[in-house]
């Protein structure tokens, strides 16, 4: 049973740029979490997205950032016109219910913002 | 923001027991504790969980306290491979969406 799936594993893009990250749930989980870990710090939730739905977005950034989760395919973290604040591992988890007692975390996108 | 605060690093004899603090003053009923560790910028992985009682499974053990103030996970026997942040976090309930809030962590070093 494979697990939480993350792509690209890691991102180059130049100021101004697109970046998108993908993230596939382990199977049989609709509830995908958006997490990013600037260097030197912990974790920080961005993002909580049940299929075609987003549940809670309260933190992630007023602009430039977008989630999504359609009905097939994965989850995609989108940021536009990236600034080199942006440089940083983007972690996505999963889970089979309403949040349930554990997150499964995929090994994470490390983007570069040159 | 993260409830919990931990110590920032800590250090452990190979082949010996493990003992992480956690401070989590202000936790309420319904909230539950939860450990995570990251080994060396990987994904997080859950370790345990627990509401009021102790509890034990194959990688460690977490005790909390009767006033659940504070907790303390367990590894028994420290290797090398345990060497990572561990992550003491606090979430309401256990069937809800809401996030897990990770602070900065307690960065333990397994000693050979």
């Amino acid at each position: 049973n494979a697990g939480v799936m993350q792509n690209p594993r890691h991102l180059v893009r130049r100021r101004g740029q697109e970046a998108r990250l993908r993230c596939s749930p382990m199977k049989g989980h609709s509830h995908v979490y958006w997490y990013r870990q600037l260097p030197e710090e912990g974790l920080k939730f961005m993002v909580y997205l049940q299929k075609e739905n987003i549940i809670d977005e309260s933190g992630m950034p007023k602009e430039r950032f977008s989630a999504e989760f359609p009905k097939e395919g994965p989850s995609i973290l989108r940021i536009q016109q990236v600034v080199r604040g942006d440089s940083a591992a983007y972690f996505c988890a999963s889970s089979n219910s309403a949040g349930g007692y554990e997150q499964f975390f995929g090994p994470g996108t490390r983007l570069t913002v040159l | 923001d993260a409830k919990t605060t931990q110590p920032p690093s800590m250090d452990c004899a190979e082949g010996r027991a493990a003992n992480l603090p956690c401070n989590h003053s202000t936790i309420s009923g319904n909230e539950y504790v939860y450990w995570y560790r990251q080994i060396h910028s990987q994904g997080p992985q859950y370790i345990i969980h627990g509401l009021k009682n102790n509890e034990t499974n194959e990688m460690a053990s977490l005790i909390i306290t009767e006033d659940r103030k504070s907790s303390t996970l367990i590894l028994p026997h420290a290797t090398l491979r345990d060497t990572a942040v561990y992550y003491c976090i606090v979430r309401v309930g256990a069937n809800t969406g809401n996030q897990f809030y990770f602070g900065t962590g307690t960065s333990l070093t397994v000693i050979p």
